[in-house]
Order: C-alpha cells, then structure tokens, then sequence
C-alpha cells in the first residue's frame, strides 16, 4: 500500500518566519502534488513536480521532489496571513487514476 | 468557466433518515471522484467514475452507502440510513485524463458540510 505521510501535522508560526513541511512515503511516485485547502473550500492544486530532484518555484513558495521520487518538500519563505490552510501532497495510485492523499499540514499563520 | 458543482452546501438530518448529495462535475471531465474528510481520518476515497461507470468502491465504507452516476454531468452519494459517524464534509471533484507526464490534477467542488444528530 502506498502510503503518504506529512509532517507537522500542525504549525502555527508568525507573519514573516519561514517554514517548511514535508512529504515522505516508502514508495516511489511517478509525480507528486501539492494542494492547500481553504476553510469552508475543496483542496486547490499548486504545483505537480514530475521529476526526481526538480524544484518549482510559486511566488513565495518552493516545492522539491526528492530525487529518489519518495518526498517532497514545501518551502514558504516569509510567510503571510493569506498562507494560512491545509496542506496536503497527493501522488497517483500505481496502476489506477486515482490519488494518493497524505494526511495534511495543518498551517496557521499568525499576524 | 463553472467548477465543480456540490447541493446541498450544508446538510443536517437526524440518524436513521435518508441523505442524498449532489455533484456536477466540470463539463467533459471523464473522471469523478467522492471523498470524504473528517478531522481523524483525513481526506478518504470514496469512490469513483470513468465515463459514469465505477471503477473503485474499495473506499465505501458500508452497504448504507450508495453512489450512482447516471450521465457525465451528474452523481449522487446516498447515505441511507444516516448515523451520526457520518457526519463529516463530503467532496466530490472531477479530472480530465491529459498527458502531462503527471498525475491529472483534480478539480474539488466546495463540499457538503453533512452533520447527523
């Protein structure tokens, strides 16, 4: 079974420090992806990164792929009120078109 | 362009009656997936449709719970009867099979806030 495990499970940091949240599994994925959730509002795609060791840049936030393909990291530097939701990296099922969810960094930006 | 489209918005009935959600998934989407998210277990599959036939009800958690998708634009979850651990926020979301070399992203409706008393 492919397993998506996130960690912290919870952060609360003020405005302007950085952070970082990860994703780790035992399994290889072809793909990873990162979506934030809102209160009150299905999760939202970010980023997909495909290739092991890439890194893709979204404003403030960095995603790496690990190289082996089993993690993935969020990177938020400077971080701002509106940064604040749920988390979750999701990677394809193997042999199916459904996905994978970790189980979310919760994270809250404090003013 | 609409997103997916989830009735009723908020839901709260009493234990043992009928519950029925609602899911337009974006126009020419071929997939469509049920989700489930509560604080404890985190976001859960359902299930889900390729061209409105199901292809994976491994994540349903009992006979009370039914899923159907008549045509390409609609499906329903059904809860019957309803208990009070299926209270929850109930997603649904639709994707396109594409070529990106990637996982196909989902696209999430806004969820059913089901609350059984």
């Amino acid at each position: 079974t492919q397993l998506l495990e996130q960690s912290p499970q919870f952060l609360s940091i003020q405005e302007g420090e950085n952070l970082t949240v990860y994703c780790n599994s035992s399994s290889v994925f072809s793909s990873l992806q990162w979506y934030r959730q809102e209160p009150g509002e299905g999760p939202v795609l970010l980023v997909t990164v495909v290739t092991g060791g890439e890194v893709k840049k979204l404003k403030r936030l960095t995603f790496q792929f690990g190289d082996a393909r089993k993690d993935s990291s969020l990177h938020i530097t400077a971080a701002q009120t509106g940064d604040t939701g749920l988390y979750l990296c999701a990677g394809p099922a193997r042999g199916a078109q459904k996905l994978v969810f970790g189980q979310g960094t919760r994270l809250t930006i404090n003013p | 362009d609409a997103g997916v489209i989830q009735s009723p918005r908020h839901e709260v009935t009493e234990m043992g009656q009928e519950v029925t959600l609602r899911c337009k998934p974006i126009s020419g989407h071929d997939y469509l997936f049920w989700y489930r998210q509560t604080m404890m277990r985190g976001l859960e599959l359902l299930i889900y449709f390729n061209n409105n036939v199901p292809i994976d009800d491994s994540g349903m958690p009992e006979d009370r719970f039914s899923a159907k998708m008549p045509n390409a634009s609609f499906s329903t979850l059904k809860i019957q009867p309803s208990e009070p651990r299926d209270s929850a926020v109930y997603f649904c979301a639709s994707s396109l099979v594409g070529t990106s070399g990637g996982a196909d992203t989902q696209y999430f409706g806004p969820g059913t806030r089901l609350t059984v008393l």
